[in-house]
């Protein structure tokens, strides 16, 4: 059972350059969200989605476009990176929040570094 | 939007000693849940809490979802050098996105 899985790990970046993020989850959880983790500082929230076709905005969305064409997936963009992009992307999923088996749980990372 | 105050930032403690850390929110819960972070890896739960007043364990992690939906407390007992890390708190209501707090980082003086 793989759980959540980012790809790629790492990657370095040159200012105004594009990428994609992949996000791929093999528990069926309706629920998805890309965060960042910058150095000392907590998880902020990207984007989420609360389920195939659909994205919603989080705290700090600029710079940044979602995709969740198919359940298990949930895709972040960077269309132009700058170097205030540099973080580390975090991805966790979950089920459709209740009073039960609302954790969720997060992928391994993805360092970028915009340069 | 909702926030979650978490504290303290940060703890400086020997080997041995018990922890306690806690959070606090502007509105209720219906979940928290207890994560911790080590260096390089995601975050991994640790403890899920889904009625009021409720008290769990896990090993020597304690964790109580407050009487009035509104704060969470963790707790960890004769703590060891693998405790080291960050620890965050997470709250939820039905049908809504996960809010994390801000974490707390525990070091562990030799």
């Amino acid at each position: 059972n793989a759980g959540v899985t980012q790809t790629p790990k790492f990657r370095v970046l040159k200012t105004g350059q594009s990428m994609t993020l992949l996000c791929a989850q093999d528990m069926n959880h309706e629920y998805m969200y890309w965060y960042r983790q910058d150095p000392g500082m907590g998880l902020r929230l990207i984007h989420y989605s609360v389920g195939e076709g659909t994205t919603a905005k989080g705290e700090v969305p600029d710079g940044y476009n979602v995709s969740r064409l198919k359940k298990q997936n949930f895709l972040l963009g960077l269309e132009s990176a700058a170097p205030s992009q540099t973080s580390v992307y975090f991805c966790a999923s979950s089920y459709r929040g209740g009073v039960w088996n609302t954790e969720a749980f997060f992928g391994q990372g993805t360092r970028l570094t915009v340069v | 939007g909702q926030q979650l105050n978490q504290s303290p930032q940060s703890m400086f403690i020997q080997e041995g000693e018990d922890v306690s850390m806690n959070c606090t929110s502007s509105s209720i819960f219906n979940t928290w849940l207890w994560y911790k972070q080590d260096p390089g890896e995601g975050p991994v739960l640790l403890i899920a809490l889904y009625k009021a007043g409720e008290l769990t364990s896990n090993g020597r992690l304690t964790a109580q979802f407050g009487i009035t939906r509104k704060d969470s407390f963790l707790n960890i007992s004769a703590s060891i050098p693998s405790d080291v890390g960050i620890y965050f708190c997470a709250g939820q209501l039905p049908m809504e996105k996960l809010t994390f707090g801000t974490g707390t980082r525990l070091t562990i003086i030799p």
